[in-house]
């Protein structure tokens, strides 16, 4: 069975900082693009940062662009978002999610989210 | 940025009845359009892909059609377990975009 877990959040002051992890089990980890999408009250669901199979393309919104970075550890089937100067727009529940096999945008796995909270 | 209207914001229904959701693009996105059923405290499950693709075990009263700029989400006989939040999303290019989600009541 395909699943994902999320880990890592919690509550943080404002320009403090982060890492999630999401840990994937039941296919071949390397082989798949995944992402990390995040849903607030008010803005619903948001795209944040994809990273390829291998680790070597990453792709950012641009809202977190400079302070937030993707990686991904394939030996350990894990991915990873470090958030850097969080803000409080930045408070969500984090999902990390797994692309499909056509183009990698399609994301047939999610896991059940991380919730960060920014707030002093 | 490509824009993703979705509509209704929220809708109520009755168990049986047809339910449609529309999702309106800024520009042509072809078919690359995906739906998505949240329900609260359970993870995002992927319905429909490239506009109109079952995803596997998702069940037939879930259909999807629309290419281009209009797009259409339907569940032909709602059930009482459809509660959730439906959103789309494009994948045309980047930054990815959701629509605004439908919550769906019973």
């Amino acid at each position: 069975e395909v699943q994902l877990l999320e880990s890592g959040g919690g509550l943080v002051q404002p320009g403090g900082s982060l890492r999630l992890s999401c840990a994937a089990s039941g296919f071949t980890f390397s082989t798949y693009a995944v992402t990390w999408v995040r849903q607030t009250p008010g803005k619903g669901l948001e795209w944040v940062s994809t990273i390829s199979g291998s680790g070597a393309y990453t792709y950012y919104a641009d809202s977190v662009k400079g302070r937030f970075t993707i990686s991904r550890d394939n030996s350990k089937s894990t991915l990873f978002l470090q958030m850097n100067s969080l803000r409080v727009e930045d408070t969500a529940l984090y999902y990390c999610a797994k692309g499909g096999n056509a183009s990698g945008y399609e994301f047939d796995c999610w896991g059940q989210g991380s919730l960060v909270t920014v707030s002093s | 940025d490509i824009q993703m209207t979705q509509s209704p914001s929220s809708l109520s229904a009755s168990v049986g009845d047809r339910v449609t959701i529309t999702c309106q693009a800024s520009q042509d996105i072809s078919n690359y359009l995906n739906w998505y059923q949240l329900k609260t405290g359970k993870a995002p499950n992927l319905l429909i892909s490239h506009a109109s693709n079952l995803e596997a075990g998702v069940p037939s009263r879930f259909s999807g059609s629309g290419s281009g700029t209009e797009f259409t989400f339907t569940i032909s006989s709602l059930q009482p377990e459809d509660i959730a939040t439906y959103y789309c999303q494009h994948f045309a290019n980047l930054p990815i975009t959701f629509g605004q989600g439908t919550r769906l009541e019973i």
